[in-house]
């Protein structure tokens, strides 16, 4: 059973960087196959997509947070970690982090099958 | 991009009712959506992949439905536990995406 657990600060100043961890157990990030996408939900609405590693380090971006997104991985750890940097008001939300499976013969090949609790980052002065 | 578009916004059914929530993509891509059930509170969980299978412990009236551009989440019977917001997700291509969600009230 794949578990997945987010951390990191609950208030963040405008401008400042945001670094939230995800740290997974049952699965090692560095399987084949194994990949960690970020998600985000501001309060009230809709998911919406970040960022995505998988196995090789290959990393995917959504155009909502431009350049001010980095995805990595920390393979001794087994932990995914997601920074933004110069945070606004309008980055406050809970952020998720979800396991997904692209090895061939998965059940749930290519979807977010396990995810974390979120953390609800907060950004104000 | 990709743009998912959710239909209705809400709708309040009774128990018993039948649910039919639709996910129409910007452009075809084939069977590559997944709904995800996120209850009040709770991290989204993957309810339906490939468009119309029924991920590990999800009721049997759960059902999907649909390809190219146009897919349906149905809930045959509704139950209470079932009021939630539902979401669906393409995985066509990068970047990836969710619709702005369906939430369903149970009276």
């Amino acid at each position: 059973q794949i578990t997945v657990k987010e951390s990191g600060p609950t208030l963040v100043k405008p401008t400042q960087t945001l670094t939230v961890t995800c740290t997974f157990s049952g699965v090692s990030l560095s399987a084949d196959g194994v990949g960690v996408g970020w998600i985000r939900q501001p309060p009230g609405k809709a998911l919406e997509w970040l960022a995505y590693i998988n196995w090789n380090y290959e990393q995917r971006y959504s155009s909502i947070l431009g350049s001010r997104v980095t995805i990595t991985r920390d393979n001794s750890k087994n932990q995914a970690v997601l920074t933004v940097t110069d945070m606004d008001p309008a980055d406050t939300a809970t952020y998720y982090c979800a396991h997904r499976q692209d090895a061939s013969g998965s059940h749930y090949r290519f979807w977010f099958d396990s995810w974390g609790q979120g953390t609800l980052v907060t950004v104000s002065s | 991009e990709i743009v998912l578009t959710q239909s209705p916004g809400s709708l309040s059914l009774s128990p018993g009712e039948r649910a039919t929530l639709s996910c129409r993509a910007s452009q075809s891509i084939s069977n590559n959506i997944a709904w995800y059930q996120q209850k009040s509170g709770q991290a989204p969980r993957l309810l339906i992949y490939d468009a119309s299978n029924r991920a590990t412990g999800i009721p049997a009236r759960f059902s999907g439905s649909g390809s190219g551009t146009d897919f349906t989440l149905t809930v045959s019977s509704l139950e209470p536990e079932d009021s939630a917001v539902y979401y669906c997700q393409h995985r066509y291509s990068w970047p990836l995406s969710f619709g702005g969600g369906t939430k369903v009230e149970i009276k």
